[in-house]
């Protein structure tokens, strides 16, 4: 696709919920990244993958989060049990290459409000 | 483990005036590169402007251009001629050895008419 895809743009849900959210990389990008932005905060790293594999999770805050890329492409980040302090914005980013600085491509975001 | 500190929350500019965003940063690394990237409400982030730690020339991207002091970590940018269309939020962010950015707080930044 000609841009990194996210959807949806706006979840809410309630307390305890189960939520999943896409992203769609730019086509043929190896690395997917997901970050977490909290209102009036920078994003913050919540995980990494190179192709299907996820060689970083460590930003991840909790065993709630799980987050998978089963066919190297789509991405989805799936909170279990939401609380109300994952209400935040997620962005997800894809690169061309595995490493490097080369330029990552961000989506627009999903904005999760937990009640 | 890396800090990116953007001390201003908030900066006001005039249109077609110059405005500079301060940033600065901790690491262990002497190989890195720095980014400022501009968050408008789409809420996309877009690059702005990237430097190498090891290039001691500014970068230069048209009216923005940074002022890198690698001794201070310190990395401002700078955005001249002001436009209404650069009013946003904006990220200093790091890049070291691994693959994640790190970002500051942001600076956000009104251009006033």
């Amino acid at each position: 696709g000609a841009g990194v895809s996210q959807s949806p743009r706006y979840k809410v849900a309630k307390r305890g919920q189960d939520v999943a959210l896409r992203c769609d990389p730019i086509s043929g990008h190896v690395s997917l990244f997901w970050y977490q932005q909290a209102l009036g905060q920078g994003p913050e790293f919540l995980t990494y993958f190179q192709n299907e594999a996820q060689l970083d999770k460590s930003g991840l805050p909790s065993d709630r989060f799980f987050a998978e890329r089963p066919e190297g492409s789509v991405s989805t980040l799936k909170i279990q049990r939401t609380q109300q302090e994952d209400s935040a914005v997620y962005l997800c980013a894809s690169r061309q290459d595995a490493g490097g600085s080369e330029k990552l491509f961000f989506g627009s975001g999903t904005q999760l409000s937990v009640l | 483990a890396q800090t990116v500190t953007q001390s201003q929350p908030e900066m006001s500019v005039q249109e077609a005036e110059t405005v500079t965003l301060s940033c600065t940063y901790d690491t262990s690394e002497s190989d890195y590169y720095l980014f400022w990237y501009k968050q408008p409400p789409s809420r996309q982030m877009i690059l702005v402007i990237r430097q190498e730690a090891y290039k001691q020339q500014n970068a230069t991207e048209n009216r923005f251009s940074v002022n890198f002091q690698k001794a201070a970590k310190s990395f401002s940018l700078k955005i001249s001629d002001s436009q209404l269309g650069d009013a946003a939020m904006y990220f200093c962010a790091t890049f070291e050895a691994g693959n994640m950015l790190t970002f500051g707080g942001g600076t956000r930044l009104m251009v006033k008419p």
